[in-house]
């Protein structure tokens, strides 16, 4: 079955420091990969997304490259905020039979992200 | 973006009791909808995933006569627990599908005493 591996967390940095959370997964076929962020208090909301190999998605400075060979989909940040302390998830979720729409997320176990000042 | 919406936020019930969660979408009409659970310090887990007019599918290991699902209408499900106990205790998450996008709901706490 699929399945969805993150670097456990928490994760602590200072202002303007840079980020990386690491994740792999494993899953049949050609898997379309996910960044969730949940802010306190919030649902979940999409970061970003990637559907094929070598696709790169990016928002609001975070980027995550879909590194079929290693099956990795690392988020990464050149100089994280305050404002983006949050939980992070990695997910995965595969087409329908149909390919016409994603099926159900498989999720990592989240990071929990705290910048300081 | 869409928005889902969910009611209640927090519940508090007695061990025995039954709960209703509902989850809407505000502005947009989800044909499919998911009901997740999370655990403290935990991923979300994958409880069913409801389809407007038809029943909904439970994963594996979810009691469908427990945790009841019916979404009725294209902007309305809800996930009923019934007969509580504690271990029922849970965040308990909807989201609602659209344009091959998930956008979820805040989350429900459920505290069942």
């Amino acid at each position: 079955g699929n399945s969805v591996t993150q670097m456990e967390g928490p994760v602590t940095l200072s202002e303007e420091a840079f980020l990386t959370i690491n994740c792999t997964y494993t899953a049949t076929g050609y898997p379309s990969l996910f960044w969730y962020v949940q802010y306190p208090g919030e649902g979940l909301q999409l970061l970003l997304k990637a559907t094929k190999a070598d696709d790169k998605g990016s928002n609001k400075g975070f980027e995550a490259t879909y590194r079929k060979e290693t099956t990795s989909f690392h988020l990464e940040k050149g100089s994280v905020q305050v404002s983006d302390s949050a939980v992070y998830f990695c997910a995965l979720s595969q087409r329908n039979a149909g390919g016409t729409s994603y099926g159900k997320l498989t999720f990592g176990q989240g990071t929990i992200l705290t910048v300081h000042p | 973006g869409a928005v889902v919406s969910q009611h209640p936020s927090r519940v508090i019930c007695k061990s025995g009791t039954s709960v209703k969660i509902e989850c809407r979408s505000l502005d947009f009409q989800a044909t499919t909808m998911f009901w997740y659970r999370q655990f403290p310090k935990q991923s979300l887990m994958l409880m069913a995933t409801s389809n407007e007019g038809s029943k909904a599918t439970y994963e594996q290991g979810v009691e469908k006569d427990k945790f009841l699902i019916n979404h009725a209408s294209l902007t309305l499900s809800t996930l009923t627990v019934t007969s509580a106990h504690p271990e029922d205790s849970s965040f308990y998450i909807c989201s609602g599908s659209l344009y091959n996008e998930q956008f979820f709901g805040p989350g429900t706490r459920l505290t069942v005493l």
